[in-house]
C-alpha cells in the first residue's frame, strides 16, 4: 500500500515548455486534489476532482488543466510552463466516506527558468 | 468562499513551554477543521482535527479548541520539544463532501532547546 505517489519528483523546465505531473493513489479515494505550495503562502487548491471522469476549478486555476480518466490518476498539465509557476506541487486524496483525512502525496518541485 | 487566517506566521518556544496558534474562518457551513504538520522538505501530515459537534479534543501533548460562534479554533501544544519545529497548517471544509479544503498560511514553529 504505497498510498498517494507522485512523479516526478522533481523538474526543471524552460518558458513555454509543456509538462504533465502524475498523482496516483492506491486507496480507492474518490477525491483527488492538485494544490501549489510557494512561501507564505500556504496551500493553495489548482484543480480537484469528486470522482473519476469529474473535474473543477479550486482557487487558482489559470495555467494548468487537469483529467482523471481512471478513479487512482489524476495529473496536472502545465500547457506553456510560466516562471510564475515555480512551485512544489502536492497532491491529495481523500475517501467519500467517514474519513475526512485528506493524505498528501511526497510533492513534486518544479522550477521554471 | 471560505476564508481562513491563520496567526502567528512565526512562533518561537523554549522547549517544555506552550505553543497556541490560532484560525479564524468566515463560512458558517464549514464543520471539518484539520491541522496539518509539515517538516522541512516532507509532505503535510495530519496531526489532529475537530468536528463542529465538539468543542476540544486531546491527543496525548496536542488539543484542538473549537469556538462555532466566534468562528475560531486553535491548536495547542505543551510540554514542546525540538521535534515539534515544525510549519503547522490549520484548515476548513465542510464533510462529506468533495468540497475543497481551505487552508491558512501557515505558522512556523521552533522550539528552542
Amino acid at each position: 500500500n504505497a498510498g498517494v505517489t507522485q512523479t516526478p519528483k522533481f523538474r526543471v523546465l524552460k518558458t513555454g515548455q509543456s509538462m504533465t505531473l502524475l498523482c496516483a493513489q492506491d486507496m480507492n479515494h474518490e477525491y483527488m486534489y492538485w494544490y501549489r505550495q510557494d512561501p507564505g503562502m500556504g496551500l493553495r487548491l489548482i484543480h480537484y476532482s469528486v470522482g473519476e471522469g469529474t473535474t473543477a476549478k479550486g482557487e487558482v486555476p489559470d495555467g494548468y488543466n487537469v483529467s482523471r480518466l481512471k478513479k487512482q490518476n489524476f495529473l496536472l498539465g502545465l500547457e506553456s510552463a510560466a516562471p510564475s509557476q515555480t512551485s512544489v506541487y502536492f497532491c491529495a486524496s481523500r475517501s467519500h466516506t467517514g474519513d475526512e483525512t485528506q493524505y498528501f502525496g511526497p510533492g513534486t518541485r518544479l522550477l521554471v527558468l | 468562499g471560505e476564508n481562513v487566517e491563520q496567526h502567528p506566521s512565526t512562533l518561537s518556544v523554549q522547549e517544555g513551554d506552550s505553543a497556541v496558534i490560532k484560525c479564524t474562518y468566515s463560512d458558517s457551513a464549514s464543520n471539518y477543521f484539520p491541522w496539518y504538520k509539515q517538516e522541512l522538505g516532507k509532505r503535510p501530515q495530519l496531526i489532529i482535527d475537530i468536528r463542529s459537534n465538539v468543542g476540544e479534543k486531546k491527543d496525548q501533548r496536542i488539543a484542538v479548541t473549537l469556538n462555532k460562534t466566534a468562528k475560531h479554533f486553535s491548536l495547542h501544544i505543551t510540554e514542546t520539544q525540538p521535534e515539534d519545529s515544525a510549519v503547522y497548517f490549520c484548515a476548513a471544509s465542510i464533510m462529506n463532501t468533495g468540497n475543497q479544503f481551505y487552508f491558512g498560511t501557515g505558522t512556523s514553529l521552533t522550539v528552542i532547546p
